[in-house]
């Protein structure tokens, strides 16, 4: 089964500052790969998604993510953030043959920026 | 139309009520799922249902009890519930449950049940 761990539970960065949230994962093969954030009290909103070819994605709200197979990672980064970007991040990892009802997502990183 | 809805938004239940939460999406997706996310948790999948039959029940209590009277509607039937049962309640869609490649997770924005 697959598993995926992110090891940050919170994370404060200064407004403008750059952003590297850490997600490693434990699959067999090469797996699907999501980011989504969640607004307090909101549901989630997917930011990018890997599936195959280029490991650099860019996803919405300026974030991108590299797919590194040799670490079993996928990193979710962006050169400055905003203010608004305060909010929980969660990485999460599907089998290629049935991503849907088998996202297994990561604890969550909570992320807070400071002004 | 690129959302899924749910509602109630808030819902606060006696442990002897009887309540509903309803999922509607009009994206064409034949896939709804029903999450449970305690606070400072990761989702925990519930329910899926593929072209409107339940195909996975990750062993909920059946005092949890879905529905899916359409391709576009999806209900949470609630009886009897426990106050552990408290949680934000997220309803999903997605294109296909069995397909691989653009299987993307359309999430709406849950529904806060608190029981009392």
């Amino acid at each position: 089964a697959q598993s995926v761990t992110q090891p940050d539970i919170h994370i404060t960065v200064s407004e403008g500052a750059s952003l590297e949230l850490r997600c490693n994962y434990s699959y067999g093969a090469t797996p699907y790969l999501f980011w989504y954030v969640q607004s307090p009290g909101q549901g989630l909103q997917l930011l990018l998604k890997y599936f195959s070819g280029d490991t650099l994605v860019q996803g919405i709200k300026g974030f991108e993510a590299e797919f590194k197979r040799s670490q079993s990672s996928f990193n979710l980064r962006k050169p400055s953030v905003h203010w608004s970007d305060a909010a929980e991040y969660f990485c999460a990892v599907a089998p290629g043959y049935n991503a849907g009802n088998m996202l297994t997502f990561g604890g969550g990183t909570r992320l807070m920026v400071k002004p | 139309d690129t959302e899924v809805t749910q509602t109630p938004k808030h819902l606060v239940m006696g442990m002897t009520n009887k309540k509903s939460l309803k999922c509607e999406q009009h994206m064409g997706h034949r896939a709804m799922y029903w999450y449970k996310q305690k606070a400072k948790k990761p989702p925990e999948l519930m329910f899926v249902y593929s072209y409107e039959k339940l195909s996975i029940n990750e062993s909920v209590p059946s005092r949890f009890s879905p529905e899916c009277p359409n391709s576009s509607l999806l209900n949470l039937h609630l009886h009897a519930l426990q106050p552990e049962d408290s949680a934000l309640y997220l309803c999903a869609s997605s294109q296909e449950a069995q397909s691989s490649g653009a299987n993307v997770l359309t999430f709406g924005a849950g529904s806060r049940l608190t029981v009392l």
